[in-house]
């Protein structure tokens, strides 16, 4: 099955900087993917997906590129805010019943 | 609209006891999922229900069950808990295959004693 490797597990930045997650895959059938965002105690929310058409997407201070004959994608957050501050989440899937495989995540930590 | 509902938020079992963790979703999605998550393991999917009726495992499927009981509702059984399920555990939904976003319920976090 599908398998996601994100990196890196944590990444501490200052306010103000941009970070930069990344994550591969190994199912080159895989065509949707989104990034998910989990504060402390919450429960993960959608903050931007792609789609295997798209080379990059863009919404405000964040934006996801992909790279399909290298299978990875990553996620860009510019001008870092304190409530940029969470885990974030990638994930990929082929479209099949079994929904999204998800990387192990990403803990961002934002200095003031 | 509530979304995903799940209930309860927080439970703590012995060893051997069985509960049922139940969600329901507002939106009329067709699938249904349940995931754990762990620390340094990400979401791992333990059943999902691509339509009322149908239920397949997941990728760690072993002591759990579960029953798409309607369209709205999608149930997680443990019959005999044990410290390794302890866990948070997230039902999510989605309006169609694995393309769609997932909307996921505020979480149960079990501990197994």
């Amino acid at each position: 099955g599908e398998n996601v490797e994100q990196h890196p597990s944590t990444l501490s930045v200052q306010e103000g900087d941009s970070a930069v997650i990344k994550c591969t895959y190994s199912d080159s059938a895989s065509n949707y993917f989104p990034w998910y965002k989990q504060e402390l105690g919450k429960r993960p929310q959608l903050i931007i997906d792609i789609r295997s058409n798209v080379g990059e997407k863009k919404d405000q201070r964040i934006a996801v590129t992909l790279n399909k004959t290298a299978k990875h994608f990553s996620l860009h957050i510019t001008e870092t805010q304190p409530e940029d501050s969470a885990v974030y989440f990638c994930a990929a899937s082929k479209g099949g019943a079994d929904g999204l495989t998800f990387g192990k995540g990403t803990h961002l930590i934002i200095q003031p | 609209n509530a979304g995903v509902t799940q209930t309860p938020k927080f439970q703590v079992l012995k060893t051997g006891q069985s509960m049922t963790l139940q969600c329901a979703q507002d939106m009329n999605h067709n699938s249904m999922y349940w995931y754990r998550q762990d620390p340094g393991m990400g979401l791992r999917l333990i059943y999902y229900s691509a339509s009322e009726g149908t239920t397949d495992k997941g990728e760690v499927p072993n002591g759990y069950n579960v029953s798409r009981l309607n369209k709205r509702e999608f149930s997680l059984r443990l019959e005999s808990a044990a410290p390794s399920q302890t866990s948070v555990y997230f039902c999510a939904s989605s309006s169609g295959t694995g393309a769609s976003p997932l909307h996921f319920g505020n979480g149960t976090r079990l501990t197994v004693t």
